[in-house]
């Protein structure tokens, strides 16, 4: 069965650091990789997904993310961290029909200091 | 952009009743999902619809669940018997196909007491 790992449960930057959340992630497959964003009181919204082909993907608010097949794992990286970017940060790998059910990892919370 | 809509934010309930939990996905979507994550723990799929019926759950979805598409605009949980353990926040999502973007609404926060 498919499993993520994320060993970072919180993070502090400061505004203008650059960040890398780190996500493992155990797959018999090609994965699917997906990173979402959580606000207070929000939905999980999508920043990026890796399916195939170049393994840097480039995401929204100008994330991107590496996919490393070698390592098991997809790094979400930020070169300038904003205070609007604190939020709780999920990695998840698909299985199933075109990574239909995902798994998720525990979540990493992102605060910013100014 | 589109939105997929939960109603209710909260939810509490007696242990032993049975709740209903409502979800509009995005007009357009075909693939409807259910996700939950209990306080301090991961996000774990439920089960996922499409065309009208299931097309995969996990262990977590037993007898005591069902998800229905009444009309042509909901997405229903339905929780049989509630048990203490099924606190949690539940998330929908939909999407307009696979390997396209899963959007998911702002959950239902469900207290059993």
């Amino acid at each position: 069965a498919q499993s993520v790992t994320q060993p970072d449960i919180h993070i502090t930057v400061s505004e203008g650091a650059s960040l890398e959340l780190r996500c493992n992630y155990s797959y018999g497959a090609t994965p699917y990789l997906f990173w979402y964003v959580q606000s207070p009181g929000q939905g999980l919204q999508l920043l990026l997904k890796y399916f195939s082909g170049d393994t840097l993907v480039q995401g929204i608010k100008g994330f991107e993310a590496e996919f490393k097949r070698s390592q098991s794992s997809f790094n979400l990286r930020k070169p300038s961290v904003h205070w609007s970017d604190a939020a709780e940060y999920f990695c998840a790998v698909g299985a199933g029909d075109a990574g239909n059910m995902l798994t998720f990892g525990g979540g990493t919370r992102l605060m910013v200091k100014p | 952009e589109p939105e997929v809509t939960q109603t209710p934010s909260h939810q509490v309930t007696q242990m032993g009743q049975e709740v209903i939990l409502r979800c509009v996905p995005i007009s357009n979507h075909l693939y409807f999902y259910w996700y939950r994550q209990i306080l301090g723990q991961k996000v774990e799929f439920l089960v996922s619809f499409y065309n009208n019926e299931i097309s995969e759950k996990s262990e977590i979805f037993d007898d005591q669940f069902s998800v229905e598409r009444p009309d042509g605009s909901n997405f229903t949980l339905k929780i049989r018997s509630t048990k203490l353990e099924d606190s949690a926040m539940y998330f929908c999502a939909s999407r307009t196909g696979s390997l396209e973007k899963l959007f998911f609404g702002s959950g239902t926060q469900l207290s059993v007491l």
